[in-house]
């Protein structure tokens, strides 16, 4: 099946700083992504919809100036936590759907854990 | 507007057992519906998927679900339960939207674990 890497696995920074987490479809183009994020023991809240070549859109309650995202290209879409705090601390996960299947299944990246001191 | 509702945030069944986590969604249009598994600090697997067709659909590691439109369930089931079973399961919806990349709605998870 189609592969989404993402980069960093783990990540822990300090307080103020901020961090680039890359999502990367391997085997194919993906000119949509989706950034998630996972509280411990909960479900997946869609952040965002990256789209290669335009804005992406945000979901309601998502700072835009907080989390920002850059589809570079058809393979590489990245989700910076511009000055970080320790309440967003979570699990960032990405999904792309392969070309062929648009609305139907995704592939998911392993995600990134980040901790915030 | 589509939802998903996942009975039961935990399930503990015996291993050998059959394994039901239940379903329920609702969708304006006709759905597309997933079953994803997730291990401990991994992303997302999936397990199966319902788009068009035949209604029990297979997926793997000996799982199936049955889509229900009557009932609105996507139940998920597998006759023997193992020890590997064990994680932490999604459902998830999206509408059947040709051509474009549609936004998943996932359920808030299951919890299954498999005792000896």
């Amino acid at each position: 099946g189609a592969v989404v890497s993402q980069h960093p696995s783990r990540v822990i920074c300090k307080s103020g700083t901020s961090v680039k987490i890359e999502c990367r479809s391997l085997d194919f183009q993906a000119t949509t992504m989706f950034w998630y994020r996972q509280f411990p023991k909960k479900s997946l809240m869609l952040m965002a919809t990256s789209n290669e070549g335009s804005k992406a859109t945000y979901e309601q309650g998502v700072e835009k100036d907080k989390f920002l995202i850059n589809h570079a290209s058809l393979t590489l879409s990245t989700l910076t936590v511009t000055s970080a705090h320790p309440e967003d601390s979570s699990f960032y996960i990405c999904s792309a759907p392969p070309p062929g299947l648009a609305g139907r299944e995704q592939f998911f990246g392993p995600g990134t854990r980040l901790t915030v001191l | 507007a589509q939802s998903v509702t996942q009975l039961g945030s935990h399930v503990s069944v015996s291993e050998g057992a059959l394994v039901l986590l239940r379903c329920n969604y609702s969708s304006s249009v006709p759905p597309y519906l997933f079953w994803y598994v997730q291990y401990p600090n991994q992303g997302l697997q999936l397990l199966l998927k319902y788009t068009t067709g035949a209604t029990l659909v297979k997926g793997i590691n000996g799982f199936e679900a049955e889509f229900k439109k009557s009932e609105t369930s996507f139940h998920l089931t597998k006759p023997s339960a193992h020890m590997s079973d064990a994680a932490e399961y999604f459902c998830a919806v999206t509408e059947a939207a040709a051509g474009t990349a549609s936004k998943l709605t996932f359920g808030t998870g299951t919890r299954l674990q498999v005792t000896l």
